[in-house]
């Protein structure tokens, strides 16, 4: 089974701060793994794929196999950052989890001015 | 031009009726979705419809019954309404299987925020 873990429900930082969301999985076979956020009143959208290797609004994260891990990081926050995140696994073809996302808990940000 | 839409967006309703809630996309794709977010904000997949033929049945009560009518349209309709049903029900869909390439981004509906009472 696939699970997706993000273990800080919130996290608060002041502007120009660096962010670190945290995000571990467990998928036995080749995971695909996205971040999405929710901004205030707005629809879940994606944030960015791992497969891209992109900056989008200055965050980047890294797919790391050996720590099971997909951090998102930004090296100097700003106010508009303020939302809820949530990491997420799409199984791989062939997988038993084929065509399933699967989301973590999700993790607010709050960025102070 | 909105790309994933869902009505109604507020639904309150009594323990026992049976409620629908519709979802449309605009984008020419394959794939829906139904998530269920609780009140914990944990988003939870429900159900995935890929060309009109069910995917995905996430252990989901059988009081829960999607329907499809076509590829833009994927409908669900709730019987017996019970007080843990109380959540935002979130569409979605993507232009193929999450999985199936290395690039199904899914895009979200605004919600529906079904208040049981």
């Amino acid at each position: 089974a696939q699970r997706v873990t993000q273990p800080e429900k919130l996290l608060s930082v002041f502007k120009g701060a660096p962010v670190e969301l945290k995000c571990n999985y467990s998928y036995s076979g080749s995971p695909e793994l996205f971040w999405y956020v929710q901004y205030s009143r707005q629809r879940l959208q994606l944030l960015l794929r791992h497969i891209s290797r992109e900056s989008i609004k200055g965050f980047t994260a890294d797919l790391n196999k050996g720590e099971t891990s997909f951090h998102l990081k930004k090296p100097f926050a700003q106010e508009e950052d303020s939302a809820m995140y949530y990491c997420a696994l799409s199984g791989g073809a062939g997988g038993t989890s084929y065509g399933k996302l699967t989301f973590g808990q999700g993790t607010i940000l709050t960025v102070h001015p | 031009d909105t790309a994933v839409s869902q009505t109604p967006k507020y639904l309150v309703t009594q323990m026992g009726n049976d409620k629908s809630i519709k979802c449309e996309q605009n984008l020419g794709h394959d794939t829906m979705y139904w998530y269920k977010q609780d009140s914990k904000k944990f988003l939870k997949i429900m159900f995935s419809y890929n060309n009109k033929e069910l995917i995905i049945n996430e252990t989901v009560p059988n009081r829960f019954s999607p329907k499809s009518p076509d590829k833009a349209h994927l409908n669900l309709h709730i019987n017996s309404l019970e007080l843990g049903d109380s959540a935002v029900y979130f569409c979605a869909s993507s232009p193929r299987l999450a999985g199936a390439s290395l690039d199904a981004e899914q895009f979200f509906g605004p919600g529906t925020r079904l208040t049981v009472l």
